[in-house]
């Protein structure tokens, strides 16, 4: 099993541009989750998805950042635009079915550094 | 929400040498993962231990549900377990984890 497989790994960008970050998660996980990590904050979970459709977006922190996923095996968090108070490592997990309340597997991260 | 308190917040050891962290919690929890976050920044899973006992060669941690604490020990440190160890809890019907702060251990040879 490849596990929870994000692109890209690095992404340095300018303010103002737009950044979709993607995700997949490991085969027959139905939870996908989006956590973000900084120094001030720590990791904080930003939206979560059961079988594709979001269930609690209130740790979004903005209408700038979106996210989807169309299909079992894909999904990507966007931020448009960007700012550099963005600047993270975001982190996508996932778990299996049924139940959530199981151990979550993270991806590497993508780490953002917008200038 | 439930709050999550690691101790220490950084600890130095010497190759070989045993230590316990410490995590607290607020509330009542059924999910209560371990993790370790390497120099690279990969969150690598060491333990799911809602309650009781687990080992897993030289690491080995124990929850204490009803007293709201776990720990996580490591013996005979070595270098490569350096990193930021990382307790996260999720509450019943509720599906976020949350974090605590971290410990950063730092194992010197």
């Amino acid at each position: 099993d490849a596990g929870v497989i994000q692109s890209p790994r690095h992404e340095v960008t300018e303010m103002g541009q737009e950044v979709t970050l993607r995700c997949k998660p490991i085969s027959g996980h139905d939870y996908l989750f989006w956590y973000r990590q900084t120094m001030m904050r720590g990791l904080e979970l930003l939206i979560y998805f059961n079988n594709n459709v979001p269930i609690d977006d209130s740790g979004m922190p903005e209408d700038r950042f979106s996210a989807k996923m169309p299909n079992a095996s894909f999904s990507t968090l966007k931020i448009q635009p960007s700012e550099p108070r963005d600047s993270a490592v975001y982190f996508c997990a996932s778990s299996p079915s049924p139940d959530a309340r199981e151990t979550q597997y993270f991806g590497p991260g993508t780490r953002l550094l917008v200038l | 929400g439930i709050q999550v308190e690691q101790s220490p917040p950084d600890l130095i050891l010497q190759e070989g040498a045993n230590s316990t962290l410490r995590c607290n919690f607020s509330d009542s929890v059924n999910n209560l993962q371990w993790f370790h976050q390497n120099p690279w920044g990969q969150l690598i899973n060491l333990f799911y231990i809602p309650s009781g006992t687990k080992q897993n060669g030289r690491l080995s941690a124990t929850t204490v549900a009803t007293e709201r604490y776990s720990l996580l020990y490591i013996s005979s440190s070595q270098t490569t377990d350096s990193g930021v160890y990382f307790c996260a809890v999720l509450r019943s019907n509720d599906y976020k984890l949350s974090f605590g702060a971290g410990t950063t251990v730092t194992v010197r040879a």
